[in-house]
């Protein structure tokens, strides 16, 4: 079944060490995105990536990057984590396209998630 | 800019009760894209639906319906006879065509509890 794939789904991190969350997906889409979500709050979009091109939203702190290698896998990259990093990361993947002058929005599909922990 | 409410924070029901959730958008595109999902205690964000702007038809799934209503904004979820494993937390989302911006607009979510 094609499908978004997220590793691991549980990771335990200490406070300033630098942790990496991956993504990979089977669905050929060209788009994927990485939103947080703290508790019992709604998701939160860090920033997408367009086939190779990085979308960062205004907010998304530096202290949080990405790598997009090829049209299946995408990388989170926080490089210094804190307390207040501990959430669930979602990986989401739609397709996009450009039809008559306005972009169309495809759906996103969000993988299972990976839960952070930061000592 | 676009904003998406869910009023509802938790609701609890009985089960085989029906049960509604309401959802309000703003936004100023006449071109847009109004979603729902079901996160599970699991945490996965499960995609139900997707309307957009131009297709008011109410659709019916099973036991889901969706009632979209341009003229008040409102785009609300109905859940027929529910069941346990209706229990989750519903999130409503909006994204907008007219300006290519593709992030998801989120609701804060109406936590579900069906009761055995």
């Amino acid at each position: 079944d094609a499908m978004v794939i997220q590793n691991p789904r549980y990771q335990v991190t200490q406070f300033g060490k630098p942790v990496t969350l991956s993504c990979s997906q089977t669905l050929n889409h060209n788009v994927m995105y990485w939103y947080q979500q703290k508790s019992s709050q709604a998701p939160k979009l860090l920033f997408h990536y367009y086939d190779k091109d990085f979308n960062n939203e205004a907010d998304t702190p530096d202290n949080f990057q990405s790598r997009r290698p090829n049209t299946s896998f995408c990388f989170l990259d926080i490089r210094s984590p804190g307390l207040g990093d501990a959430a669930m990361y979602l990986c989401a993947t739609s397709r996009d396209s450009v039809r008559l002058n306005y972009l169309s929005t495809d759906t996103q599909y969000f993988g299972p998630g990976t839960r952070l922990t930061v000592l | 800019a676009q904003k998406v409410t869910q009023a509802q924070t938790e609701i609890s029901v009985v089960e085989k009760e029906d049960v509604t959730l309401d959802c309000v958008y703003e936004t100023r595109d006449t071109t847009y894209y109004l979603f729902w999902y079901k996160q599970p205690p699991s945490g996965e964000l499960v995609f139900l639906i997707r309307r957009n702007s131009f297709d008011e038809q109410n659709e019916i799934s099973g036991r889901y319906s969706w009632n979209f209503q341009k003229s008040t904004s409102s785009f609300n979820f109905t859940i027929t006879a529910s069941q346990v494993v209706d229990s989750a937390v519903y999130f409503c989302a909006l994204s907008e065509g007219d300006t290519g911006r593709r992030a998801l607009t989120f609701g804060s979510g109406t936590r579900l509890q069906v009761q055995p």
